[in-house]
């Protein structure tokens, strides 16, 4: 069945670095645009970056631009969020989630179970 | 960035109840606007899209519409298991933005 499923979340202290990952199965990976979304504790939805599906095209939210990179290794169907210079309000439930485009902005139809990011000394 | 304004922040509802939701947008995005339900630890889950697309497999109860800055979802009967968050998102520009969210709880 379609899954993403997301890993690398753990406690981490400010400043320092983490890698985030996607794996994909159940549908043709390369196809489709990609996206982080979190979540921080008691909060709304936060989106953070998405990448096309070839992986050249990426943006990135202002809160998360210049410390975070959006990836995609297609011949591993994994989507990684590299994190650096971590701050304690970027403790949050990282969602990767799929988007029903390739090449543009739609809806996120496909979503993980989260990982939990807890940047804390 | 596309501000949204989303109302209310919860509400509280019978089973079989009429439940409405509204967001506002801080610029017109026609119709690109999603509605997502999210239960208690669990990731979001895609209900409409396009503004009133019913997202395949998603019950019938639950309904969208709108277009340019305002638009309504609406769920027709309420049922135990729609207790859940509500956003909706816009995807008309980056950032992509959601909604604060409708917490529904049963009265």
């Amino acid at each position: 069945q379609v899954q993403l499923v997301e890993s690398g979340g753990g406690v981490v202290q400010p400043g320092r670095s983490r890698r985030l990952s996607c794996v994909a199965s159940g549908f043709t990976f390369n196809n489709y645009g990609m996206h982080w979304v979190r979540q921080a504790p008691g909060k709304g939805l936060e989106w953070v970056a998405i990448t096309w599906y070839d992986g050249v095209n990426k943006y990135y939210a202002d809160s998360v631009k210049g410390r975070f990179t959006i990836s995609r290794d297609n011949s591993k169907n994994t989507l990684y969020l590299q994190m650096d210079s971590l701050r304690a309000e970027d403790t949050a439930v990282y969602y990767c989630a799929r988007d029903k485009s390739g090449t543009s902005l739609y809806a996120m139809d496909v979503w993980g179970q989260g990982t939990t990011v807890t940047v804390s000394s | 960035d596309i501000q949204m304004t989303q109302s209310p922040s919860s509400l509280s509802a019978s089973v079989g109840d009429r439940v409405t939701i509204t967001c506002q947008t801080s610029q017109d995005i026609n119709n690109s606007l999603n509605w997502y339900q999210q239960k208690p630890g669990k990731a979001p889950k895609l209900l409409i899209y396009d503004a009133s697309n019913l997202e395949t497999g998603v019950p019938s109860r639950f309904s969208g519409s709108g277009s340019g800055t305002d638009f309504t979802f609406s769920i027709s009967s309420l049922q135990p298991e729609d207790i859940a968050t509500y956003y909706c998102q816009q995807y008309d520009n980056l950032p992509l933005t959601f909604g604060g969210g409708t917490k529904v709880e049963m009265k």
